[in-house]
């Protein structure tokens, strides 16, 4: 089955510091993996996803994430955290060779990043 | 439409009751999921829609919970005889096609409250 881990409740940072919160991840085959953003009363908001290819993945707002095979993980990073990512993220996975099934989602990380 | 579209944002409904949620899944987007989220909690998988095939409704907490789509149009998440422990957050997802490399795309949810 697949499961997806968040090891860190809550992440607190000073602006204009890196940020890193950490996912992990079981799958029984290849991942394609997800990074989500949940701002205070606002829905779900996609950042970045891993499928194929480079390891380091670019996406919204400045964000990057890894793809590290040997330890299974896909660790959300930023250069330089801003007071506005202060929101919720949500790590998700799902098998490469079993397209017919949902997303799954880990319990997420609350940033806070303080000024 | 330009998103996915739930209704209704808010529903308080009493115990014992039976309540109806809908989402309007992006325009041509095959693939459909729900998900619930507890205050404060990560989300929970319910049920995913995927064209014509059976649906997988391995998430579904309890048979008090149902749902059904017609097609590739709009779906409905039915509660029966609502408990309290259902008060969450019920979030849809669609994402564009078949293939586990798409994201989905979400609704601002509905907030449910059982009292």
């Amino acid at each position: 089955a697949q499961s997806v881990a968040q090891p860190e409740d809550q992440v607190n940072v000073a602006e204009g510091n890196p940020l890193t919160v950490k996912c992990t991840y079981s799958v029984s085959g290849n991942p394609y993996l997800f990074w989500y953003v949940q701002y205070p009363n606002r829905g779900l908001q996609f950042l970045l996803k891993y499928i194929t290819g480079d390891n380091l993945v670019k996406g919204s707002y400045g964000f990057e994430a890894e793809f590290n095979k040997s330890q299974t993980s896909f660790h959300l990073k930023k250069p330089s955290a801003l007071v506005s990512d202060s929101a919720l993220y949500f790590c998700a996975v799902r098998d490469i060779n079993q397209a017919g099934t949902a997303l799954i989602f880990g319990k997420g990380t609350t940033l806070s990043v303080s000024s | 439409g330009a998103g996915v579209s739930q209704s209704p944002s808010n529903k308080v409904t009493e115990k014992g009751k039976d309540v109806e949620l809908r989402c309007d899944p992006i325009s041509g987007h095959t693939a459909l999921y729900w998900y619930r989220q507890r205050l404060g909690q990560g989300l929970e998988f319910l049920i995913y829609f995927q064209g014509n095939s059976a649906p997988d409704k391995s998430g579904l907490p309890s048979d008090r919970f149902s749902a059904e789509r017609t097609g590739e149009s709009v779906s409905t998440l039915t509660i029966q005889r609502t408990q309290q422990e259902d008060s969450a957050v019920y979030l849809c997802a669609s994402s564009l096609r078949e293939g586990a490399n798409t994201e989905a795309f979400f609704g601002q949810g509905t907030r449910l409250t059982v009292v």
